[in-house]
């Protein structure tokens, strides 16, 4: 099972870099790693993906080393609003068929 | 672009109803998915769908049924509702390997 292991919460300051990591010690030679936020009594908003190496977008940059079985998504500078739920998301192989299965995420907190 | 988007947004039911929980997309995306959320939980696939035609069990499927008659709509059919599926049900689609999009939610209560 390419099951996700992440930090149950975080907390933070406003203005600090936030790296979160998630590990996914089993996942598939051809799957992508996808990073959700949430916010309470909304769905999930996509932040960033990657396959490997370094991506970067206006939001976030996303770290996976070359043996894929990690990813830190890294936020600069938080503010009070980056307070949310985030999770990593990665195919799982389930009843011999391939499933997007959530882990339990990572609760961020922002503190003044 | 309208995205995803499930109706009703809140509902109540008593013991043993059921409903269609509607979900539409206009993005033309082959894969389509629903999950359920219990407070402060994380999302648990119920199902989802490949494309036309094709469904398959997620985690949790369980008093749940589906179809996937169009590209564009996936409902969730629950019968004989239990206050265990008190939940928020989120729909999402993608295309490929990309993004998932996620609808507003549907916010279920069964008393």
């Amino acid at each position: 099972l390419a099951k996700t292991t992440q930090p149950i919460s975080m907390d933070s300051y406003e203005g600090q870099e936030v790296n979160i990591t998630c590990s996914h010690n089993n996942i598939a030679t051809n799957d992508y790693i996808t990073w959700y936020q949430q916010f309470p009594s909304q769905g999930p908003r996509f932040i960033i993906q990657g396959y490997k190496t370094k991506v970067t977008n206006e939001v976030a940059s996303l770290f996976i080393p070359a043996d894929r079985k990690s990813s830190t998504l890294s936020l600069p500078r938080v503010s009070l609003s980056d307070t949310a739920v985030y999770y990593c998301l990665v195919g799982d192989w389930m009843d011999s068929s391939y499933k997007l299965i959530f882990g339990s995420g990572t609760r961020l907190l922002v503190r003044p | 672009n309208a995205g995803v988007t499930q109706t009703p947004k809140f509902r109540i039911l008593k013991i043993g109803q059921s409903m269609t929980l509607q979900c539409t997309q206009d993005m033309n995306h082959n894969y389509m998915y629903w999950y359920r959320q219990d407070p402060g939980m994380g999302l648990k696939l119920i199902y989802y769908s490949v494309g036309a035609g094709i469904t398959d069990k997620g985690e949790v499927p369980n008093g749940y049924n589906v179809s996937r008659s169009t590209t564009e709509d996936f409902p969730l059919r629950l019968e004989l509702a239990a206050p265990s599926q008190t939940s928020v049900y989120f729909c999402a689609s993608r295309k490929g390997t990309g993004e998932l999009f996620f609808g507003e939610g549907s916010r279920l209560t069964v008393l």
